[in-house]
């Protein structure tokens, strides 16, 4: 069982430049998160999707768009880097979403990005 | 702003020992939840406390809810090596508010020493 697998894992980009991360799980579950890691900030939550077919704000999305192509996978875009967005960035699904109550996220190993 | 914030932020202890941390939130929550996190990996979930619940157990992991007081603790006993790593509280809000949202603490880097 792969569980929740990121791509790329390292990514080194200039100001301005655009990129996709990855997110893909097997697990058939209904949500999907993204978060970035910064020291001393915990995880915030960037975008997340309840269900194929919808995506939603979370804490932090200026400056990054989603896409929830598929139940399997949810990808993350920053179409023009700054160096603020130099983070790690974890995605996680759940099996419930919306109106079920508690959700336990599993997560990939993160994608650490570096904007110069 | 983080919902959860853990206290200590490090904690450094002797193999064998008992290592106790705390979560402390702001919101009426539906759920509890900690998380572990070692060095250059993702989180993986430990144990969930409803907010119907005070206390939940899973191994060597004890966790404790008041709500009133708005905090829970978590206590690793008997602690190993294999044990080094950060942990993380999140808080699950109300289904019908906050969706499937979790919100996550800073995290308290817990360090047992051989």
């Amino acid at each position: 069982n792969a569980g929740v697998t990121q791509t790329p894992k390292f990514q080194v980009l200039k100001t301005g430049q655009s990129m996709t991360l990855q997110c893909a799980q097997d697990m058939n579950h209904n949500s999907m998160y993204w978060y970035r890691q910064d020291p001393g900030m915990g995880l915030r939550l960037i975008y997340y999707s309840a269900s194929e077919g919808t995506t939603d704000k979370g804490e932090v999305p200026n400056g990054y768009n989603v896409s929830r192509l598929n139940k399997r996978e949810f990808s993350l875009r920053l179409e023009s880097a700054a160096p603020s967005q130099t983070s790690v960035y974890f995605c996680a699904s759940s099996v419930h979403g919306g109106v079920s109550g508690a959700n336990v996220l599993t997560f990939g190993a993160g994608s650490r990005l570096t904007v110069l | 702003s983080q919902q959860g914030e853990e206290d200590p932020q490090a904690l450094s202890i002797q193999e064998g020992e008992n290592a106790t941390m705390n979560c402390s939130y702001k919101t009426s929550i539906n759920n509890l939840q900690w998380y572990r996190q070692n060095s250059g990996r993702g989180l993986v979930h430990l144990i969930l406390i409803r907010s119907n619940e005070r206390e939940k157990h899973s191994g060597r992991l004890r966790v404790t809810l008041d709500t009133s007081k708005k905090s829970s603790s978590l206590l690793i006993t008997a602690s190993r090596a294999a044990d080094t790593a950060s942990y993380f509280c999140a808080t699950g809000g109300h289904p019908e508010t906050s969706g499937s949202r979790l919100t996550f603490g800073e995290g308290t880097q817990l360090t047992v020493n051989p």
